[in-house]
């Protein structure tokens, strides 16, 4: 499976954006990148994912590069409610046809008044 | 509203018990998952289920045991056999392939003493 890599914490104030990157260097071609939240002692919430090209939704936006060995979360104007962990995901094909999320530990975001 | 059921969200057994936790869906979904999560780390694949009477093991099956005979409905029982059942589980669902979301319960905060 790919590998993620993330750095463990970030800050960032409010009203700010905030860049979170992942590297993803293993990736193969078929594989797609996902970006989930998880606030403390909840599930996951899923925020945007891609394959090369890159993406926009009301959450955020998702920068892939051209060689897709790496990704930048934007959460365009981050909010207090944006602390969160936040992890970079490859979705990867699995067993029959099944897709499983590969979660490593992720970034602690923390949004700074 | 459309989305996955976890309860109950907090349970305590003793050691030495079986306990079943439950999780519902009414996405319409095929596939469903369970994952455990230790604190500070990431999610890791318990087990997972494409369609209604089939499931396979993921990457930490041992001591556990699941049954899909309704689409809807994914439970999980933590054996006796489990050495360190004390964690937060949590079950997701999605539609099969690789393009898609998978959408996240609540979770349950699984205490053995």
């Amino acid at each position: 499976d790919a590998k993620t890599t993330q750095p463990t914490s970030m800050d960032c104030a409010e009203g700010r954006a905030a860049n979170l990157p992942c590297n993803h260097s293993t990736i193969s071609g078929n594989e797609y990148v996902y970006w989930y939240r998880q606030i403390h002692s909840q599930g996951p919430q899923y925020i945007i994912h891609g394959l090369k090209n890159n993406e926009t939704n009301e959450m955020a936006s998702l920068i892939i590069t051209e060689d897709r060995k790496s990704s930048t979360l934007i959460l365009p104007h981050a909010t207090l409610r944006d602390t969160a962990v936040y992890y970079c995901i490859v979705r990867v094909a699995w067993d029959q046809g099944a897709q499983k999320l590969v979660f490593g530990q992720g970034t602690r975001l923390t949004i700074n008044p | 509203d459309g989305g996955i059921t976890q309860s109950p969200k907090y349970l305590f057994r003793k050691e030495g018990q079986n306990v079943t936790l439950s999780c519902e869906q009414n996405l319409n979904h095929d596939a469903m998952y369970w994952y455990r999560q230790d604190p500070g780390q990431g999610l890791r694949l318990i087990y997972y289920s494409q369609i209604v009477n089939d499931f396979q093991k993921g990457d930490i099956a041992e001591g556990y045991s699941v049954s899909r005979e309704k689409k809807e409905s994914f439970p999980l029982t933590v054996t006796s056999a489990q050495k360190n059942p004390t964690a937060f589980y949590l079950c997701a669902s999605s539609i099969p392939g690789i393009g898609t979301e998978a959408f996240f319960g609540q979770g349950t905060r699984l205490t053995v003493v």
